[in-house]
């Protein structure tokens, strides 16, 4: 079993509507939660973090964190074209020190 | 600059040769990441160091990997005798914090490292 797991998709989103992925992780020791969105050929790039169980918005983007179930989810609303790239979730465990897990990645196509 | 950079951006290297990457931190980031990204999958950590100090190489596929960050700023991830299964993508990230912090990291644009 894979430390962070994540369905590739590809995930189709009509534009407009809201896009969810999702994302499970297997330590429980597990802390603190990332999502980066790639664009093909480019760099991670931070979208959103989470620490405490529950929803945090920013924008257009909610994170939302179940450390009893170990999941964290990512809801896109509005769902726009320029959303369309893999999105990567990202978990930090203490005892693992600083360094970051990644899951696989979930490729999102958003279609006008 | 704002950002963290990362040179060359493209390296095509012929079965072993050694390589150079360089990355250049975010300044007054203390830590710094390495990461290797095959295609289609997500990074996958290879180094850490807290100012200079290399606190875990734990990723570091085998000894052909050597990295280093002298003073405690820039670093280079050296790749001895490269292989084909070298090629990916090597990312750097940098973080303002130290070990255990709830800080976030910020990649580089990457090099991509052609084998063959």
């Amino acid at each position: 079993q894979k430390e962070v797991e994540q369905n590739s998709g590809p995930l189709s989103v009509p534009e407009g509507a809201i896009a969810s992925l999702n994302c499970t992780y297997s330590d429980r020791g597990s802390q603190s939660f990332f999502w980066y969105r790639q664009y093909s050929g480019k760099s991670p790039e931070l979208i959103m973090f989470i620490y405490s169980n529950g929803d945090k918005e920013d924008g257009r983007f909610t994170a939302q964190l179940n450390k009893a179930s170990q999941y964290v989810s990512l809801l896109i609303r509005d769902s726009q074209p320029s959303d369309s790239a893999t999105y990567l979730c990202a978990v930090k465990r203490k005892a693992a020190g600083n360094k970051l897990t990644f899951g696989g990645g979930t490729r999102v196509l958003v279609k006008p | 600059g704002a950002g963290v950079s990362q040179s060359p951006r493209y390296k095509v290297a012929k079965r072993g040769q050694d390589v150079a990457l360089r990355c250049d931190p975010i300044s007054g980031h203390v830590s710094l990441f390495w990461y290797q990204q095959a295609l289609g999958q997500g990074p996958e950590f290879l180094t850490y160091f807290q100012n200079e100090a290399q606190l875990d190489k734990s990723g570091l596929p085998s000894d052909r990997f050597f990295a280093e960050r002298p003073e405690g700023s820039v670093s280079t991830l050296k790749i001895q005798r490269t292989q084909q299964e070298d090629s990916a993508v090597y990312l750097c990230a940098s973080s303002f914090g130290l070990a255990g912090g709830p800080y976030e990291q910020y990649f580089g644009p990457g090099t991509r490292l052609t084998v063959t």
